[in-house]
C-alpha cells in the first residue's frame, strides 16, 4: 500500500514558471523525502525534511512540511526544460516498520515546455 | 562503481520461466532495499537487507520471490515460475546506514516483461 499521495498527478508549465507539487500522507513520520525520476531511470534523492522542520531549501527547491495536516509541498522555482520528470514524495513510518523503509506516492509528472 | 548498478537493464521471459536480477550497491553501504514499480505508479517495497541479514521480506508478493545478499554486498532477486503480473521495473536502492534519515541511492532498475 502507498502512504503518500501527490497532487496534481500531472503538471505542465512553461520554462521560467514555478512548479508546486503537494503530498499528503497518513501516519506519523520521522522524515519526508522528495525524489525525482527521469523516464527509464532510477530515482534521484532531492531533499529530506525531518518531522521537526517546517521548511527547507536546496538551490531552486523549497520544501515545506505540515505535520498537523500530514502534508508537504515541493516548489521548484524558475523551472527549466531539464526539470521535466516524475516527482515522488516518500515517507518512512515512525513506528512499527522497518527502519529506513520508504513509502512512495504515485508521483507528479512535471512537463516543462521550452 | 560510483552508483548503484543493476543488471540486466531489460529482461524478457516467457511465463513460467525463472529469472534472476542483480544489484551492486554502493561500496560500504549497509542497507539494501528492493522495490517493485508498476507502470505509472510509485515504487513499492519488497525486501530489506542490513549487511547479509534479510530483516524484512514482508513486501514480497508471493513465495515465488526470493532475495539474497550472501556476503553483504551484491544482492540477487529471484522470481520463480514467472507470471504476467510480475511484469514491472525492479529497483534496487542502498543507503549508508540503517537510520531513518538516510537518503536512498537507486539504480536504474531492471525492466522485466513476462510474455
Amino acid at each position: 500500500s502507498q502512504q503518500g499521495e501527490e497532487d496534481p498527478q500531472a503538471l505542465s508549465i512553461q520554462e521560467g514558471e514555478n512548479a508546486t507539487m503537494n503530498c499528503s500522507y497518513k501516519t506519523s513520520i520521522n522524515n519526508l523525502q522528495w525524489y525525482r525520476q527521469n523516464s527509464g531511470r532510477g530515482l534521484v534523492h532531492l531533499i529530506l525534511i525531518r518531522s521537526n522542520e517546517r521548511e527547507k531549501h536546496s538551490g531552486r527547491l523549497r520544501v515545506t512540511l505540515d505535520t498537523s495536516k500530514k502534508s508537504s509541498s515541493l516548489l521548484i522555482t524558475a523551472s527549466r526544460a531539464a526539470d521535466t520528470a516524475s516527482y515522488f514524495c516518500a515517507t518512512d513510518a515512525e513506528r512499527g516498520s522497518t527502519l529506513g523503509r520508504l513509502y512512495f506516492g504515485r508521483g507528479t509528472q512535471l512537463t516543462v515546455w521550452p | 562503481g560510483a552508483g548503484v548498478s543493476q543488471s540486466p537493464r531489460y529482461k524478457v521471459a516467457k511465463r513460467g520461466q525463472d529469472v534472476a536480477l542483480r544489484c551492486d550497491p554502493i561500496s560500504g553501504h549497509v542497507s539494501l532495499f528492493w522495490y517493485q514499480q508498476a507502470l505509472g505508479q510509485g515504487p513499492e517495497f519488497l525486501t530489506y537487507f542490513q549487511n547479509e541479514a534479510q530483516l524484512d521480506k514482508s513486501g514480497l508478493p508471493s513465495d515465488r520471490f526470493f532475495a539474497e545478499r550472501p556476503e553483504g554486498s551484491v544482492s540477487t532477486l529471484k522470481i520463480q515460475r514467472t507470471q504476467q503480473e510480475d511484469s514491472a521495473v525492479y529497483l534496487c536502492a542502498s543507503s549508508l546506514d540503517r537510520g531513518p534519515s538516510q537518503p536512498q541511492h537507486f539504480g536504474d532498475g531492471t525492466r522485466l516483461s513476462i510474455l
